[in-house]
């Protein structure tokens, strides 16, 4: 079993509507959980952090933590065609260490 | 301020050779952790960096190594390379003093094909 888990996609959705991606993880003791983006060709870039259940708003990125389900996700709201890249969750689990899931490819279409 | 940097960018090596990797992290950051990126793979922990320390590493072979300096900067060397060790490398700098937390920034990576 990998660490972090992700659908690898594609997931396509209409411009202006919500994409959901979705992270679970297996380290019950993670603490640390961030959403990163990557364009082909380029290195990631982080979006967001969260450390408590719950959710957390930057703009149009929600981010939301269920430590019970160990489950992440991301919400993107009013997906623009620039919104279009592979998005990669990240924990940070046991011995300190960031695990990477596999990332989901996101499609927006105009 | 400026943001993590990589050099080099590009890198053709053959087989049986060896190659240092540079990073400079952001300014104030400490610590610096190395990631391999591959289509197969994805993105896995090498090692990380902080005040000149190693404090955590990865699942890889001793070819692997890596070395932070006093001002922060790192290199990472790879020995006797193989075809398997083409890839992306990045580095990835954070503030954090804490392992436990803290938001890690990228650099532009260095490709590596070795042929």
């Amino acid at each position: 079993q990998k660490e972090v888990e992700q659908n690898s996609g594609p997931l396509s959705v209409p411009e202006g509507a919500i994409a959901s991606l979705n992270c679970t993880y297996s380290d019950r003791g993670s603490q640390s959980f961030f959403w990163y983006r990557q364009y082909s060709g380029k290195s990631p870039e982080l979006i967001m952090s969260i450390y408590s259940n719950g959710d957390k708003e930057d703009g149009r990125f929600t981010a939301q933590l269920n430590k019970a389900s160990q489950y992440v996700s991301l919400l993107i709201r009013d997906s623009q065609p620039s919104d279009s890249a592979t998005y990669l969750c990240a924990v940070k689990g046991n011995f300190n260490k960031f695990y990477f899931g596999s990332g989901t490819k996101l499609n927006v279409k105009p | 301020k400026a943001g993590v940097t990589q050099t080099p960018r590009y890198l053709i090596k053959t087989r049986g050779q060896q190659v240092t990797l540079s990073c400079s992290p952001i300014s104030g950051h400490r610590s610096v952790s190395w990631y391999q990126q591959t289509p197969g793979q994805g993105l896995q922990f090498l090692f990380e960096y902080f005040s000149e320390t190693q404090r955590n590493k990865g699942n890889f072979p001793g070819r692997f190594s890596g070395r932070q300096f006093s001002n922060s900067r790192s290199e990472m060397n790879v020995s006797t390379l193989e075809l398997g060790d083409s890839a992306l490398y990045l580095c990835a700098s954070s503030l954090a003093r804490n392992p436990g937390a803290g938001e890690q920034y990228f650099g532009p990576g260095t490709r590596l094909t070795v042929t």
